[in-house]
């Protein structure tokens, strides 16, 4: 089964312009999520897709990141303009819900991609 | 103050040796507990889940003290091909069943010949 997979692997762009980067889940995830680690720092949570619909946006840094996933499938990170304190490794992973005991709906392990190597200089 | 403080190392151990990581978190709202592993220029992958009861995977023992919000993960005879950084992780819910993985700054184990 084909896992977590990010496009670019690496990007590298002047501080102005615009990039996009691509994610796509496991098959038959509903769960996506968007991560960033920075230089030096831990890895923190973006945003939380379940299908379509933002599930929670919380951690997008400002409103030069826009973050869709038309269709549900796989999604899109859009950072325009670009400032060079958005240069860090940026993961998707997925999840899938599953019924525990008594029901109770619960997430299952979230699975990284690769990661995309993003500097702005 | 963090929400999941790990000393960050690097922890330096020969071949064979017993090494212990620990971790806090800060959100007592905090449900599920995990060990990450991520080597160099990778994605971080699940080692293992950590329930309160403790469990063990082969030479990985993970405990978890809800009380004292306390995490551990002990390796046992390490190996070389265990040198990595190992990232604390917790999942905090914030509605319903949608949930957000918080990290910690990871701790670097290098073990030696």
């Amino acid at each position: 089964e084909a896992g977590v997979t990010q496009f670019p692997s690496h990007s590298v762009i002047e501080k102005g312009q615009t990039v996009t980067l691509r994610c796509d889940p496991i098959s038959g995830h509903d769960n996506l999520y968007w991560y960033r680690r920075v230089m030096g720092k831990e890895i923190k949570f973006l945003l939380h897709f379940v299908k379509e619909s933002k599930q929670d946006e919380s951690g997008m840094p400002n409103n030069r990141f826009l973050a869709e996933r038309t269709g549900g499938t796989y999604s899109t990170l859009k950072v325009q303009p670009a400032e060079l304190e958005d240069s860090g490794v940026y993961f998707c992973a997925s999840s899938q819900d599953k019924f525990g005991d008594w029901t109770r709906l619960y997430q299952e392990t979230q699975y990284f991609g690769p990661g995309t190597r993003l500097l702005v200089l | 103050r963090k929400e999941v403080e790990q000393d960050p190392g690097p922890f330096n151990v020969p071949e064979g040796a017993t090494v212990a990581f620990n971790c806090t978190y800060s959100n007592s709202a905090s449900q599920s507990f995990f060990w990450y592993r991520q080597d160099c220029r990778k994605e971080p992958k699940l080692l293992m889940s950590v329930y309160s009861s403790g469990n063990e995977d082969g030479r990985f023992t993970a405990q978890l003290n809800r009380a004292s919000q306390y995490i551990s993960l002990l390796i046992r005879d390490s190996k070389l091909s265990d040198s990595a950084t190992y990232l604390c992780v917790v999942n905090s819910p914030h509605s319903g069943t949608a949930s957000k993985l918080t990290f910690g700054t990871g701790t670097r184990l290098q073990v030696t010949l």
